[in-house]
């Protein structure tokens, strides 16, 4: 599977938008971009996936380069409780056994108030 | 999203003894499971991944004789880490894989191991 870039570490103020990069320039064109977030203690909780479309949930949004080679989740209005690390993870999506999410470092988002 | 649980939720045990986890799907069958391990401080580390009704595949660097897993139904698998040591401490996260959902994974809420 690819590898993902992405910032140790960013704060964001309650309220605002939390916008969270990630660099995946070695992406093919079968591997769709995931996101999970894991709150201290947790297990990861899905955020939403995309292939290059942008795509919109309940819970984020995803913003797709036209190059597929970047990416960026939007949490639109951040609260306290969406402090947590966020994983960015390109993996193929496939119908058979294939397509294991492998974990990179992650961001670590604070939200603050 | 579908439901994913893991049993026990911390276990205590003491060094040279064994420890069972299990991870179920509960809403769902999962023919595949993943299994992670994830130290302090660090990111999920993927041990093997549990096929139901054969063997596991481990990652590289994973003794399959120190953790013996078992995919024995489509909603049941166990992670038993044999001979615990203190360097075993960890947490241990499952996943499950749902076909009725595009393959989307799952993850558990994990076990905290602590080998005294």
């Amino acid at each position: 599977d690819a590898k993902t870039t992405q910032p140790t570490s960013m704060d964001c103020a309650e309220g605002r938008a939390a916008n969270l990069p990630c660099n995946h320039s070695t992406i093919s064109g079968n591997e769709y971009v995931y996101w999970y977030r894991q709150i201290h203690s947790q297990g990861p909780q899905y955020i939403i996936h995309g292939l290059k479309n942008n795509e919109t949930n309940e819970m984020a949004s995803l913003i797709i380069t036209e190059d597929r080679k970047s990416s960026t989740l939007i949490l639109p209005h951040a609260t306290l409780r969406d402090t947590a690390v966020y994983y960015c993870i390109v993996r193929a999506r496939t119908n058979n056994q294939g397509g294991k999410l492998i974990f990179g470092q992650g961001t670590e988002l604070s939200v603050k108030p | 999203g579908a439901v994913v649980s893991q049993h026990p939720s911390w276990v205590i045990c003491k060094s040279g003894t064994s420890v069972k986890i299990e991870c179920r799907s509960l809403d769902f069958q999962a023919t595949t499971m993943f299994w992670y391990r994830q130290f302090p401080k660090q990111s999920l580390m993927l041990m093997a991944t549990s096929n139901e009704g054969s063997k596991a595949t481990y990652e590289q660097g994973v003794e399959k004789d120190k953790f013996l897993i078992n995919h024995a139904s489509l909603t049941l698998s166990t992670l038993t880490v044999t001979s615990a040591h203190p360097e075993d401490s960890s947490f241990y996260i499952c996943s499950a894989r749902d076909r009725t959902r595009s393959n989307e994974q799952f993850f558990g809420p994990g076990t905290r191991l602590t080998v005294l």
